[in-house]
């Protein structure tokens, strides 16, 4: 039964300390999707990769906030330093894309991580 | 995202009723996907619509797509407890970006027994 899993599931910090979220994709997925869940603003793209390559991180607070992508089978999430509205649920979710628009692009989503910034 | 607006944002049914969800885009739709989440848990796939008119179902629950209005509804049949939980509507809006979806607000659905 193949799955996103993201680790760690819940993480408490305190502010200006660095935070790193990993994910595992689904084995043969080329794309890969990081996302942020607030109350607020609802469910947000932040970055996503294809084949490994950043496509798009135009959704991500470049300066504290990077993506990367370091093999196939793990995607990392890394904001130093935090900061208490970094608060929020970050979903990692996988998927096939073969074509540019029109396409099946369903996304299998990982558990989530809840991260608290104090 | 207010490219994608969703309604209601909650919903309370009784158990045994029919309820909809809609979801409407300001831009073209290249796709139309529907996910359930439940709190503290990741988002499972319902069910994608492309073409205009289509139709999907799924168990109890029905998405069409008119692709005119750039809309969507979901439609549950005789809704049970086990239907409760957030419903979200993400769509591929950009042709050229492949994969990439934006997701409206969310539907939050309670069902009383």
């Amino acid at each position: 039964d193949a799955r996103v899993t993201q680790t760690p599931r819940h993480k408490v910090t305190e502010m200006g300390q660095e935070v790193t979220m990993r994910c595992q994709p689904i084995l043969g997925h080329n794309t890969v999707f990081w996302y942020r869940q607030t109350m607020m603003q609802g469910l947000e793209l932040l970055a996503y990769f294809r084949n490994r390559a950043p496509l798009d991180d135009s959704g991500m607070p470049k300066d504290r906030f990077s993506a990367e992508m370091p093999d196939a089978t793990l995607a990392t999430l890394k904001i130093q330093p935090s900061e208490p509205r970094d608060s929020a649920v970050y979903f990692c979710a996988s998927g096939l894309v073969f074509l540019a628009g029109g396409s099946y692009n369903e996304q299998f989503f990982g558990p989530g991580t809840r991260l608290t910034v104090l | 995202s207010q490219e994608l607006e969703q309604s209601p944002q909650s919903l309370i049914v009784q158990e045994g009723k029919n309820l909809t969800i809609n979801c409407t885009s300001s831009k073209t739709l290249y796709g139309l996907y529907w996910y359930k989440q439940k709190y503290g848990e990741g988002l499972i796939f319902l069910m994608m619509l492309q073409k205009g008119g289509e139709e999907k179902s799924h168990e109890k629950i029905t998405a069409k797509l008119d692709e005119k209005k750039q809309q969507s509804s979901l439609h549950i049949t005789a809704s049970q407890p086990s239907h409760a939980g957030i419903y979200l509507c993400g769509a591929d809006i950009d042709y050229n970006q492949g994969g990439k979806l934006i997701f409206g607000q969310g539907t939050e659905l309670s069902v009383k027994p």
